[in-house]
């Protein structure tokens, strides 16, 4: 099965911190994602990446960045942590068989910014 | 932007009866897919319909696609206390899936 592996399931960080979220995958898939979720939105995507060292704007990719250095791993970075940055954040990788072929999703990471 | 939405937006039933959620959606896709998140944790596939198919069985899930009216249902049927989980729709038009706000099932003992 296919494992994707968030680094840290909860996690607290000071407001104007650099935060670093790593995820991990290990079915050599091309699509990785990244989600955060809030009560009420459902899920909005950040940013992905199709390729190493390819990455695309999602919906909502302001105060973040993300790095893809290797095909299994995709951080995403929050350069300046704010209050408006609390949230849980859920990784994702898919393999490019074809358009929306299923997700396979992290535990999360709850990041609450103090 | 969040191409699906789903409805309704909280279902509470008693288990061993049937939980059955929409999903409608605004522009042609190529597959629709519904996922499963049990509280705090992240998403699970369950299903995936194809725009050439009307109906789908997974044991006791069944989905259906109306794409004249870009609207899916599933059905969960003789439903279990550990289905209570919220439940996702994902569509997109390119490779990009995009979730609507999911339901909250509670099924209750």
């Amino acid at each position: 099965d296919v494992k994707v592996t968030q680094s840290s399931r909860y996690l607290v960080k000071r407001t104007g911190e650099k935060v670093f979220l790593e995820c991990v995958q290990d079915m050599d898939h091309e699509n990785m994602f990244w989600y955060r979720q809030d009560p009420g939105l459902g899920l909005r995507l950040i940013y992905f990446s199709y390729d190493v060292k390819m990455k695309e704007k999602g919906d909502i990719p302001e105060g973040y960045s993300v790095s893809r250095e290797k095909k299994e791993r995709f951080s995403l970075i929050l350069e300046s942590a704010s209050t408006n940055q609390t949230s849980m954040y859920l990784c994702a990788s898919s393999a490019p068989t074809g358009p929306n072929e299923k997700l396979f999703f992290g535990s999360g990471t709850q990041l609450s910014v103090l | 932007s969040q191409q699906g939405e789903e409805d309704p937006q909280a279902l509470s039933i008693q288990e061993g009866e049937n939980a059955t959620m929409n999903c409608s959606y605004k522009t042609s896709i190529n597959n629709l897919q519904w996922y499963r998140q049990n509280s705090g944790r992240g998403l699970v596939h369950l299903i995936l319909i194809r725009s050439n198919e009307r109906e789908k069985h997974s044991g006791r899930l069944r989905v259906t696609l109306d794409t004249s009216k870009k609207s899916s249902s599933l059905l969960i049927t003789a439903s279990r206390a550990a289905d209570t989980a919220s439940y996702f729709c994902a569509t997109g038009g390119s490779y990009i899936p995009t979730f609507g706000r999911g339901t909250s099932l509670i099924v209750h003992p």
